[in-house]
């Protein structure tokens, strides 16, 4: 088993404040994609890095890969209710995915 | 497009039972995979397949099996049903042909064994 683990489990902040979000492994893995989950629906795509070092910005969303391939941080930058959710990693080899346990956040207005 | 979707929504069974979860897209990708949800353990992938006829086994699929007998389809079976197979179940899907994958998820099946 490869495992993902994330931190902090759980994250309640208030809306326009900066948090950080974090995968750890110790396996390398091929790509590395966060996922973002509503209750009751399956997880989205939020994006994929593929390149050691990468990093990625979605709007307020940053997203950065390990230089080895094995770590990554999901960054978002003045948080509103609206991404509040369950943010999920999961890395990729060999046409088999592995999910971190998730990290619920949520962002009081 | 309809995406990828899944029946049953919410299923109850008794230990013993057997039943198929159906999942099915209309996006012509060639992998699919069906992921169990557990409370404070993320998704665990069960079984995938990269195409038509292929079939593999993933990081959970004891008492579970597949076929993928067309693109479009990816049954999940269990053959006797256990109160440990409670869970929500995502069936994903996306393309082979580009790297990486980009996975598409259904909206889930919730079951429970009593």
């Amino acid at each position: 088993t490869q495992l993902l683990e994330q931190s902090p489990q759980f994250l309640s902040i208030q809306e326009g404040e900066n948090l950080t979000v974090y995968c750890n492994s110790s396996s390398v893995f091929s790509s590395l994609q966060w996922y973002r989950q509503e209750p009751g629906e399956g997880p989205v795509l939020l994006v994929t890095v593929v390149t050691g070092g990468e990093v990625k910005k979605l709007k307020r969303l940053t997203f950065q890969f390990g230089d080895a391939r094995k770590d990554s941080s999901l960054h978002i930058t003045a948080a509103q209710p609206g991404d509040t959710g369950l943010y999920l990693c999961a890395g990729e080899n060999f046409n088999k995915f592995y999910f971190g346990s998730g990290t619920k956040l949520n962002v009081k207005p | 497009n309809a995406g990828v979707t899944q029946t049953p929504k919410f299923q109850v069974l008794k230990t013993g039972q057997s039943m198929t979860l159906q999942c099915a897209q209309d996006m012509n990708h060639e992998y699919m995979s069906w992921y169990r949800q557990d409370p404070g353990m993320g998704l665990r992938l069960i079984h995938y397949s990269v195409g038509a006829g292929i079939t593999d086994q993933g990081e959970v699929p004891n008492g579970y099996n597949v076929s993928r007998s067309t693109t479009e389809d990816f049954p999940l079976r269990l053959l006797s049903a256990a109160p440990s197979q409670t869970s929500v179940y995502f069936c994903a899907s996306s393309y082979t042909r580009d790297s990486p994958y980009e996975q598409y998820f259904g909206p889930g099946t919730r079951l429970t064994v009593t």
